[in-house]
């Protein structure tokens, strides 16, 4: 059974809007989550992290929400530019992946 | 430069080819674990290594074996190949692995593996 989903496999927005891409978790001793950014034809990098005793963490114009009563964290962009599209992963630890998100932010 | 470097990044095989994926990392890291990535289905994991000679099963370990008899080498092997293994493929490290937040992979550039 999957244990982190994003159930978006992709988003589009204009740039300069907010882009918010979403994970759900089943496993409520997760205690930290993590997400990284894929680029067509390179390996997935590390963008930023949130701890459970956290409900934000913020890191410029990237922000992550951690709602555990809901099992739920996003991952807000602000503004959102062209070279965000990219494939965001959702990650528990161990690690655990959630399957990506595209995220496609238009001109 | 800090990285993780995978060897080769295109590979086309036929079934039942042994192939070796090979994978080395200059940080030091204690980690390195394998990935593949299907469409639609994410980072799997097939294999990890915690330190020199320890490996162990990740969540798709059937057909693969690995090695680590270095820190910084992790070899992906592939004993007689089958086209369901066609897939893209990723090396990762690290050096806070069960550490908290500070658990960031390193990932290589990926092998596409095509086994006709």
């Amino acid at each position: 059974d999957q244990q982190v989903k994003q159930n978006s496999p992709s988003l589009s927005v204009q740039e300069g809007r907010i882009s918010i891409l979403n994970c759900d978790y089943t496993n409520s001793m997760f205690d930290y989550f993590l997400w990284y950014k894929k680029y067509p034809a390179e390996g997935p990098t590390f963008l930023i992290s949130i701890s459970s005793i956290k409900d934000k963490n913020e890191d410029g114009r990237f922000t992550v929400f951690l709602n555990k009563s809901a099992k739920h964290l996003s991952l807000h962009i602000v503004p959102s530019q062209p070279g965000d599209s990219a494939v965001y992963f959702c990650a528990a630890p161990q690690p655990t992946f959630g399957d990506g998100t595209t995220l496609t932010v238009k001109p | 430069e800090a990285q993780v470097t995978q060897n080769p990044r295109y590979l086309i095989t036929v079934t039942g080819k042994k192939l070796t994926v090979t994978c080395s990392q200059n940080m030091n890291h204690e980690y390195m674990s394998w990935y593949r990535q299907d469409p639609g289905l994410g980072l799997r994991q097939i294999y990890y290594s915690m330190n020199v000679e320890v490996t162990d099963k990740g969540d798709v370990p059937e057909g693969y074996k690995v090695s680590r008899k270095e820190k910084r080498n992790f070899p992906l092997i592939l004993e007689s190949p089958s086209p369901n293994q066609t897939s893209l493929y990723f090396c990762a490290s690290s050096s806070a692995m069960g550490r908290g937040p500070d658990e960031k992979l390193f990932f290589g550039s990926g092998t596409q593996l095509s086994v006709l």
